[in-house]
C-alpha cells in the first residue's frame, strides 16, 4: 500500500520561501495526480495545486499563481510544493495527497507545518 | 469564506444518527462527484466517501453519501465516541478549474 511521507516542520521568514517534499513509499506515483492542501491553524483545508507526476505538467489554484511551483521527480517518485514570498498569513500544516480520477484524495501524507515568523 | 457552505457543528447522541449538509452550485457540487473527509484532532484528513456514496475499503457502512442537484449529505448512524471530528465535503469546481471543499463541520457526540 503507497505511503506519502512529508519533509519534516520548516520555521521561515517572511519574504523567504519553503520547499516540502512528499514522498511516496512502497510504490509509485503510477499516473494519479499529487494535490497540495493547506490547514491554517483552527480553519478549513485549502488546495494549492497539483500535479500530474508522469507528465510534469501543473496547474494552482488562482490564489496562488505565481508564488508556488509545484514539481515532480518520477525517478524518486517525489513530489515538491515550494512557496514563495512567505507572509504569517501562510502559517499552516501542508499536506499532500493522491486524487482518484474523481478528483477523490484517497491517500494522505502526514502533514507538514510550516511557519513562519519573524 | 468557502465554495461549499456546511454547517459550523452538529451533535447527537451516541448510538444516534446525525446527517451533515454540503451545499454548492452547478459549477461544483452540481455537475461534478463529492467526497467527504474525516479528520480526527491533530491528524490528516481520511476519505469516507467518493463519488457521491462510495466507501473506500475499511470504511463502516455506518457512514453514508448522497447527492441531489447542487447540494450533498454525509449520513453516520450508530454514532460512537470515536466518531467525534471534523467533517469536510469537497468536489471539483469547474468553473474555477479547481478543488473546493467546505468550511467543515465539527460533531460532537454527547
Amino acid at each position: 500500500q503507497v505511503q506519502l511521507v512529508q519533509s519534516g516542520a520548516e520555521v521561515k521568514k517572511p519574504g523567504s520561501s519553503v520547499k516540502v517534499s512528499c514522498k511516496a513509499s512502497g510504490g509509485t506515483f503510477s499516473s494519479y495526480t499529487i494535490s497540495w492542501v493547506r490547514q491554517a491553524p483552527g480553519q478549513g483545508l485549502e488546495w494549492m495545486g497539483r500535479i500530474i507526476p508522469i507528465l510534469g505538467i501543473a496547474n494552482y489554484a488562482q490564489k496562488f499563481q505565481g508564488r508556488v511551483t509545484i514539481t515532480a521527480d518520477k525517478s524518486t517518485s517525489t513530489a515538491y510544493m515550494e512557496l514563495s514570498s512567505l507572509r504569517s498569513e501562510d502559517t499552516a500544516v501542508y499536506y499532500c495527497a493522491r486524487a482518484l480520477g474523481s478528483h477523490a484524495f484517497d491517500i494522505w501524507g502526514q502533514g507538514t507545518m510550516v511557519t513562519v515568523s519573524s | 469564506q468557502s465554495v461549499l457552505t456546511q454547517p459550523p457543528s452538529v451533535s447527537a447522541a451516541p448510538g444516534q444518527k446525525v446527517t451533515i449538509s454540503c451545499s454548492g452550485s452547478s459549477s461544483n457540487i452540481g455537475n461534478n462527484y463529492v467526497s467527504w473527509y474525516q479528520q480526527l484532532p491533530g491528524t490528516a484528513p481520511k476519505l469516507l466517501i467518493y463519488d457521491n456514496n462510495k466507501r473506500p475499503s475499511g470504511i463502516p457502512d455506518r457512514f453514508s453519501g448522497s447527492k441531489s442537484g447542487t447540494s450533498a449529505t454525509l449520513g453516520i448512524t450508530g454514532l460512537q465516541t470515536g466518531d467525534e471530528a471534523d467533517y469536510y465535503c469537497g468536489t471539483w469546481d469547474s468553473s474555477l478549474s479547481a478543488e473546493v471543499f467546505g468550511g467543515g463541520t465539527k460533531l460532537t457526540v454527547l
